[in-house]
């Protein structure tokens, strides 16, 4: 799988937008681009995958540049609960029954009241 | 509310006990894991089961031994652990296809003394 890049930790105001980047230029044509996040104490929990189209669902959207180097989850109105550390995982198809997800140090969002 | 229940979510056990973790989902899921994860630090992947079937074992120390008794279930039996395996635990589930995103549990947190 294509390695990815996170900055360390990002902060946003309470009610603004968290656009959160993620770096993959070594990413393959068949690679998806996935994100997780995980708040204190709970376990991971999956916010939205896409290949190379935009895409959208109640929690986030995911915006994957023409080139599919880079992406970008962006948070439209970031809460309190936002706050958690957001992993950006590239996936690759295997032909497999399971799916092994390696993760990464991701970012670790703070959402300032 | 997570649809992965992971029991006991707290536990304490001296280097020479035997205990086990226990996970369960009801989502028809065919593929489940067992992730550690250290304090600050992104989970790290132990086991994959995939259709009960053990499939993947990340060099995991044989005093973790996992089990898959049946599609629901999957339990981690601990045997003569060192203090640095003190850990967040998680157990995760997916449908079984490449691509489709794990459902996570809240994690057992194992202190050992």
């Amino acid at each position: 799988d294509a390695k990815t890049t996170q900055p360390t930790s990002m902060d946003c105001a309470e009610g603004r937008a968290a656009n959160l980047p993620c770096n993959h230029s070594t990413i393959s044509g068949n690679e998806y681009v996935y994100w997780y996040r995980q708040i204190h104490s709970q376990g991971p929990q999956y916010i939205i995958h896409g290949l190379k189209n935009n895409e959208t669902n109640e929690m986030a959207s995911l915006i994957i540049t023409e080139d599919r180097k880079s992406s970008t989850l962006i948070l439209p109105h970031a809460t309190l609960r936002d706050t958690a550390v957001y992993y950006c995982i590239v996936r690759a198809r295997e032909g497999t029954s399971y799916d092994k997800v390696i993760f990464g140090p991701g970012t670790s969002l703070s959402v300032i009241p | 509310d997570t649809e992965v229940t992971q029991t006991p979510k707290h536990l304490v056990m001296g280097m020479t006990n035997k205990k086990s973790l226990k996970c369960e989902q009801h989502m028809g899921h065919r593929a489940m894991y067992w992730y550690k994860q250290k304090a600050k630090k992104p989970p790290e992947l132990m086991f994959v089961y995939s259709y009960e079937k053990l499939s993947i074992n990340e060099s995991v120390p044989s005093r973790f031994s996992p089990e898959c008794p049946n599609s629901s279930l999957l339990n981690l039996h601990l045997h003569a652990l060192q203090p640095e395996d003190s850990a967040l635990y998680l157990c995760a589930s997916s449908q079984g296809q490449t691509y489709q995103p794990q459902h996570f549990g809240d994690g057992t947190r194992l202190s050992i003394l």
